[in-house]
């Protein structure tokens, strides 16, 4: 298995510009989980799937940031319109049964300018 | 709160020493326990996990962990440190209840010297 597969690698643009970010994750995971990660405040849950379904968003930190998952095998973080405090890296994982391991994605860091 | 606090920010040993890094957690019941490892520029690694059962846990790449319900520690051990086992190390945790929603403490930085 590829494992869970992000793009793009890295993303720079400027504040004020719509950012999106992709994922795909290991084919049978019905988890999927979206995270950032910041010197400042560590590694943050900002949502999560369940078979699609967004579960829990608590942690989607404004009305900037949107998340999607159309089918099982595709999601989307967007962010509109980005700031540079939304620059970090950003990490998806997937998961199988309810207390398997998350499987991580290598991230997409971010830079907005 | 449920919390995961690594008090270590960085820790730097010598190759071929022992290694110990602590973890404590704060939840209502005892959670099921994570230690992962992330080297620079890659996502996280899992190295073990404690659901239930025996208390010492054996994980990959040479670490093991041991659950202690009285200290709510979960401290990761590894008896020789290797230069390539230099990365940042997160414990983390959930609760059955919140069907496994991890949250992570602030990690751990190795240094090895060789």
């Amino acid at each position: 298995d590829a494992g869970v597969i992000q793009s793009p690698r890295h993303e720079v643009t400027e504040m004020g510009q719509e950012v999106t970010l992709r994922c795909k994750p290991i084919s049978g995971h019905d988890y999927l989980f979206w995270y950032r990660q910041t010197m400042m405040r560590g590694l943050e849950l900002l949502i999560y799937f369940n078979n699609n379904v967004p579960i829990d968003d608590s942690g989607m930190p404004e009305d900037r940031f949107s998340a999607k998952m159309p089918n099982a095998s595709f999601s989307t973080l967007k962010i509109q319109p980005s700031e540079p405090r939304d620059s970090a890296v950003y990490f998806c994982a997937s998961r199988g049964t309810s207390f398997d391991t998350q499987y991580f994605g290598p991230g997409t860091r971010l830079t907005v300018l | 709160a449920q919390s995961v606090t690594q008090p270590d920010i960085h820790i730097t040993v010598s190759e071929g020493a022992s290694l110990e890094l602590r973890c404590n957690y704060s939840y209502g019941a005892t959670p099921y326990l994570f230690w992962y490892v992330q080297s620079p520029g890659q996502g996280l690694q899992l190295l073990l996990k404690y659901f239930s059962g025996d208390t010492l846990v054996q994980g990959i790449k040479g670490f093991e962990a041991e659950f202690k319900r009285s200290q709510s520690s979960f401290n990761l051990r590894k008896p020789s440190v290797h230069w390539s086992d230099a990365a940042e190390y997160f414990c983390a945790a959930c609760l059955y209840s919140n069907t496994g929603k991890l949250i992570f403490g602030q990690g751990t930085t190795l240094q090895v010297k060789p």
